[in-house]
């Protein structure tokens, strides 16, 4: 069965820094990992998709990484400001059917 | 067009009564989930629809628990003699599936509905 993990589970850091969040999951046969982001009383915001056979994908300051083999995956995200303040989310899709599996997440504040 | 709708956004409800909700996909997205988001156990998969068919059901927590999904659209899903423990909000998200069945793509949520089980 697939686990997915999100370490740390809550972050907190000065404005400007750049920071890394982790996911792992447990079982390498994933066919893509998705990174999401929400904020308190609202739906998921996709940031992110890499396929199983990509290594990492860029979206303006957001970098993913994918290491299949080992079962992690992190999202870094440069120059950070308040407004990326929000719980930030890793979900797996296996190789049957669509359903993502997602880790607990983690909530990053970013202080002015 | 316009994103993922859900309806209602909140939802009070008795201990016992049934509850319907409902989700409106992105126009032209043939795949369709449902999510459950609780304090307790996160984010859990439901049902997912590939057109009006439901091959994956496994995460429906039990047998008062169904969806449908009418014209590849819009889906209900459907609560009866609610509990407690089904307070949560429930997630809708869709995307596009190729040919197959098989979705490569971004899943895209709703805003979610907020049940309240008193």
């Amino acid at each position: 069965k697939q686990e997915v993990t999100q370490i740390p589970a809550a972050l907190s850091v000065p404005e400007g820094e750049n920071l890394v969040l982790n996911c792992s999951f447990t079982d390498s046969a994933i066919y893509n990992l998705q990174w999401f982001r929400q904020d308190p009383g609202k739906g998921l915001t996709s940031l992110l998709l890499i396929q199983s056979s990509q290594r990492e994908q860029t979206s303006g300051r957001l970098n993913a990484s994918l290491d299949k083999s080992s079962g992690r995956s992190t999202l870094y995200i440069a120059a950070s400001q308040p407004g990326d303040s929000a719980t930030y989310l890793c979900a797996v899709r296996g190789n049957q059917g669509g359903k993502l599996i997602f880790g607990q997440g983690t909530e990053l504040s970013v202080k002015p | 067009g316009a994103g993922v709708s859900q309806s209602p956004s909140n939802k009070v409800t008795e201990k016992g009564k049934d509850v319907e909700l409902r989700c409106d996909p992105i126009s032209g997205h043939t795949a369709l989930y449902w999510y459950r988001q609780s304090l307790g156990q996160g984010l859990e998969f439901l049902i997912y629809f590939q057109g009006n068919s439901a091959p994956d059901k496994s995460g429906l927590p039990s047998d008062r628990f169904s969806a449908e999904r009418t014209g590849g659209s819009v889906s209900t899903l459907t609560i009866q003699r609610t509990q407690q423990e089904d307070s949560a909000v429930y997630l809708c998200a869709s995307s596009w599936a190729l040919a197959g069945g098989l979705n490569t793509d971004t899943q895209y949520f709703g805003p979610g509905t907020r049940l309240t089980v008193l």
